[in-house]
């Protein structure tokens, strides 16, 4: 079956700081990949994607690039700001069958960005 | 603008009691889901319906009932017969057949039995 496997938490990080959550996957097919961030009381909203090898995604500053031969997926930023404080997970989405498409989640990585 | 509504945002409930959490779509999706959140846990899968008048069960359907009269519309019941309904739900709405896009999510439904 397929599944997702990212660094746990918390990372705190001081302003300005790199960034970098691992995330690793399993798939039997050949997934798309998404990176979502969650706020505090929020919902998921999708930060970026990546639909093929080699694929970089990239929004807010936000990066990762879609390694099929690691099966990895890491989420990167050069310069992290206290607002980017939040959950994060990774989730790759793969045909389960007669176009039914289906997301695996990671368990999430909470991040802290401190002043 | 499209999305997905979720209501109440917090909402109490008595042992005992059965509560109904509401989500909304107005992106003409197909595919419509129901997630928990624990702490810890990240997003468990309770139900999801790719149909109208058709549904699945998740990972973890014990003591929740769905329904999807409308394709708009994916209540989830929590029954009584889940002994620990606290946590955070999300529903979220896809495109079926529609795998690159991944999936829209509402702002969350809080429940806490008191």
């Amino acid at each position: 079956g397929n599944s997702v496997t990212q660094m746990e938490g918390p990372v705190t990080l001081s302003e300005e700081a790199f960034l970098t959550i691992n995330c690793t996957y399993t798939a039997t097919g050949y997934p798309s990949l998404f990176w979502y961030v969650q706020y505090p009381g929020e919902g998921l909203q999708l930060l970026l994607k990546a639909t093929k090898a080699d694929d970089k995604g990239s929004n807010k500053g936000f990066e990762a690039t879609y390694r099929k031969e690691t099966t990895s997926f890491h989420l990167e930023k050069g310069s992290v700001q206290v607002s980017d404080s939040a959950v994060y997970f990774c989730a790759l989405s793969d045909d389960s069958g007669a176009g039914s498409y289906q997301l695996t989640f990671g368990k999430g990585t909470k991040l802290s960005v401190i002043p | 603008d499209g999305g997905i509504t979720q209501s109440p945002k917090y909402l109490f409930r008595k042992e005992g009691q059965n509560v109904t959490l509401s989500c909304e779509q107005n992106l003409n999706h197909d595919a419509m889901y129901w997630y928990r959140q624990d702490p810890g846990q990240g997003l468990r899968l309770i139900y999801y319906s790719q149909i109208v008048n058709d549904f699945q069960k998740g990972d973890i359907a014990e003591g929740y009932s769905v329904s999807r009269e409308k394709k708009e519309s994916f209540p989830l019941t929590v029954t009584s017969a889940q002994k620990n309904p606290t946590a955070f739900y999300l529903c979220a709405s896809s495109m079926v057949g529609q795998g690159l896009y991944g999936y829209t999510f509402g702002s969350g439904t809080r429940l806490t039995v008191v």
